[in-house]
C-alpha cells in the first residue's frame, strides 16, 4: 500500500525566503507525481505535475524534483510571497490511477 | 484542463438527513473520483465513479451510506446519507486525464456540516 509522507508539517518563514518542501514515497512504481496547493476551507489547485519518467518541472517561482528510485520528491518556492501561505499536498498516483495524498505542509509567509 | 463545477459549495445539514452533491464537468472523462477532507486532515478516496455501472469503493466506504451516480461523462452526484457529526468534512469531486498524460483536476469542495 503507497504511503506518502510530507516533511515539515508547518513551516513558518519571512517573505522574500527560498524554501523546499519535502515528499516521500513507500512504493516507487507510480505513473506520476502531482503538487497542489489548498487555502483554508477550499478545494485544491494543481501546481506542478510530474511524470514518471520526468525528473523536474518548473512554473514560474515554483520548481518541483522527481527522483523515482529514492521515492522522493521537493517543491522549492524562490522568493517567497504572503500570497504563497497555504497548505502544499504532495500526491502520487499509482497505476491504477488512484491518487494517494500525503497530509501536506502548512506554509506561513510573514510579510 | 478540465473544470469542474461543484454544487452546493457549504451546507448546514441537520443529523439523519441526506445531501446530494453535483459535479459538472465541462469536457467528457472517463474516471471520476470522490474524495472526503476531514477536519484537519488530508485527503481520502471515496470511490471511482463508473460511467454506466455502479461505482467502486474504498475500503471501509460503502455504497448505502455514499451511493453515486455517474450517468453520463460530464456529470456525478455523491449523496451522504443519513447524517451524523461525524460527516462533517469537505467533500471534493476529482477528474483525471492521466491515461492522456494529464494529472488530477478537483472541484471547489462542498464544505458539510453536520448539526
Amino acid at each position: 500500500k503507497q504511503e506518502v509522507t510530507q516533511i515539515p508539517a508547518a513551516l513558518s518563514v519571512p517573505e522574500g525566503e527560498n524554501l523546499v518542501l519535502n515528499c516521500s514515497f513507500t512504493d516507487s512504481a507510480i505513473y506520476n507525481l502531482q503538487w497542489f496547493r489548498q487555502d483554508p476551507g477550499k478545494g485544491l489547485t494543481s501546481l506542478l505535475l510530474i511524470q514518471s519518467s520526468q525528473r523536474e518541472q518548473t512554473s514560474g517561482r515554483l520548481n518541483a524534483s522527481l527522483d523515482k528510485s529514492s521515492g522522493r520528491s521537493t517543491l522549492y518556492i524562490a522568493a517567497s510571497q504572503p500570497g504563497d501561505s497555504a497548505t502544499y499536498l504532495c500526491a502520487v498516483a499509482g497505476s491504477n490511477y488512484k491518487l494517494t495524498f500525503g497530509k501536506g505542509t502548512l506554509l506561513t509567509v510573514n510579510p | 484542463s478540465a473544470v469542474i463545477s461543484q454544487k452546493p459549495s457549504r451546507d448546514i445539514c441537520q443529523r439523519g438527513t441526506s445531501l446530494t452533491i453535483q459535479c459538472q464537468v465541462d469536457s467528457q472523462v472517463t474516471m471520476m473520483f470522490w474524495y472526503r477532507q476531514q477536519p484537519g486532515q488530508s485527503l481520502t478516496l471515496i470511490a471511482t465513479a463508473n460511467q454506466g455501472s455502479e461505482a467502486t469503493y474504498e475500503s471501509g466506504f460503502v455504497i448505502d451510506k455514499f451511493p453515486i451516480s455517474r450517468p453520463n461523462l460530464t456529470f456525478s452526484t455523491l449523496t451522504v446519507s443519513n447524517m451524523s457529526p461525524e460527516d462533517s468534512s469537505i467533500y471534493l469531486c476529482s477528474v483525471s486525464t492521466t491515461v492522456d498524460g494529464g494529472g488530477y483536476t478537483f472541484g471547489s469542495g462542498t464544505r458539510l456540516t453536520v448539526v
